[in-house]
């Protein structure tokens, strides 16, 4: 079973500027959590989605959204982007979300930011 | 205070030593506990996940769940430079929280 992907794996942008990630989950899985991890605040999350809905949202500003589509696979946008803004965006799907054995989430390799 | 507490780290051990890592927590609600293994420049793989309190064994690395004391440990036997990485742990009652991650070197 393929696991799952990011795309782009890098991406260089620059202040002010606005980025897409995207993410495919594992077939199957309809959750789809983000996650931004930096080496000084490390893995935090930022929402999930599940069936094409926003079921659970972090502590981060409103220029980070996403969105599901019908096929489970979602995307992630940052507008206005700032400098604080690099990291590894971490896309991670599951079964399900409801604390059960079935939330067991496998992580994609990542997309790294750079924001110049 | 953060709900999951894990110290960064580094720790470093030689090779064929014993790894303890360990992790707090303070909401007695979680249920589900695991362990992820994070290459640099990679995402987090499961390693192992443990229901409840007990131990669980799967090769050489041992999960260790005591809810009474809301503390979780994982052990990795015979370590090998390979087992280096950052090791994470989480836990979840509905929402996944992460443990801050423990960076492990294994020198040779």
């Amino acid at each position: 079973k393929a696991g799952v992907t990011q795309t782009p794996r890098y991406l260089i942008k620059t202040r002010g500027q606005q980025v897409t990630l995207s993410c495919s989950p594992i077939s199957g899985h309809r959750s789809v959590s983000w996650y931004q991890q930096t080496p000084g605040q490390g893995l935090q999350f930022l929402f999930e989605y599940f069936s094409e809905t926003q079921r659970n949202k972090g502590n981060f500003p409103g220029r980070f959204s996403g969105r599901q589509f019908s096929n489970s696979r979602s995307e992630m946008n940052v507008s206005t982007l700032e400098l604080g803004d690099s990291a590894l965006y971490l896309c991670a799907s599951s079964y399900n979300l409801q604390g059960t054995r079935a939330d067991t989430q496998y992580f994609g390799p990542g997309t790294r930011l750079t924001v110049l | 205070q953060k709900e999951v507490e894990q110290d960064p780290g580094p720790l470093s051990v030689p090779e064929g030593a014993i790894v303890s890592l360990n992790c707090t927590y303070s909401n007695s609600a979680f249920q589900y506990f695991m362990w992820y293994r994070q290459y640099s420049r990679k995402g987090p793989e499961l390693l192992m996940y443990t229901y409840s309190s007990g131990n669980k064994e799967d090769g050489r690395f041992t999960a260790q769940v005591d809810k009474s004391s809301k503390y979780i440990s994982l052990f990795i036997r015979d370590s090998q430079p390979s087992d280096s990485a950052t090791y994470l742990c989480a836990m979840t009652w509905g929402k996944l929280q992460f443990g801050a991650g423990t960076q492990v070197v294994v020198t040779p």
